[in-house]
């Protein structure tokens, strides 16, 4: 398995909604990511975890809470979220060095 | 402080022609280039990764070179075709930290 996979693909919630997102990899890599990206613009970090443990906040708001249970899984948690935090999040994984990093296909949130 | 300048910013070109994407970096220390492809709302598909003793890489179609003297890089899409249309991003991976620099991309549109 190659593949970092996120659920759901699409995400329309309310401003006083709690929802959140997986993201799921088997290829035995011990950092995961999450990024934003808005439209036209690059990814944006915004956590590191590193054989389970947060190891990079990028000042992020509250309102996203990540989780790792895991080495495989990946949670964003979100609640109290704004208009302007409707973008794509991408999850990512990585074995360190050289290589295998591996983006999963996003998800696309709108929130109303 | 790190950057990656990708140029140009967007590039229209006829289905079957050539065509050359460049990445300039001034990230130190420098571990690895890599370049993505990213179809619009989807996630970002690796192409090639280059450490600084890697001249040239190829994908298929796609061509990488990189010129760690002068940190520059190139991609090369040869005979491009409609399924070609996307953007195109640089990556630039220190060696001191496990943070991505990310270009700001070239978006192709290839037509018929």
């Amino acid at each position: 398995d190659t593949e970092v996979t996120q659920t759901p693909k699409h995400l329309v919630m309310g401003m006083t909604n709690k929802k959140s997102l997986k993201c799921e990899q088997h290829m035995g890599h011990r950092a995961m990511y999450w990024y934003k990206q808005k439209a036209k613009k690059p990814p944006e970090l915004m956590f590191v975890y590193s054989y389970e443990k947060l190891s990079i906040n990028e000042s992020v708001p509250s309102r996203f809470s990540p989780e790792c249970p895991n080495s495989s899984l990946l949670n964003l948690h979100l609640h109290a979220l704004q208009p302007e935090d409707s973008a794509l999040y991408l999850c990512a994984s990585s074995l360190g060095g050289r290589g295998g990093y591996t983006f999963g296909s996003g998800t696309r949130l709108t929130v109303v | 402080k790190n950057q990656v300048e990708q140029s140009p910013q967007s590039l229209i070109i006829l289905e079957g022609k050539n065509c050359t994407l460049q990445c300039n970096y001034t990230v130190s220390p420098f571990s690895n280039l890599r370049w993505y492809k990213q179809d619009t709302g989807r996630g970002p598909v690796s192409l090639t990764i280059m450490t600084f003793s890697e001249n040239t890489k190829s994908n298929g179609r796609y061509t990488a070179t990189l010129d760690a003297d002068t940190k520059q890089s190139s991609l090369h899409i040869t005979a491009s075709q409609l399924s070609d249309s996307a953007s195109y991003i640089c990556v630039v991976a220190p060696s001191n930290t496990g943070k991505l620099i990310f270009g700001q991309g070239t978006t192709l549109q290839v037509k018929p």
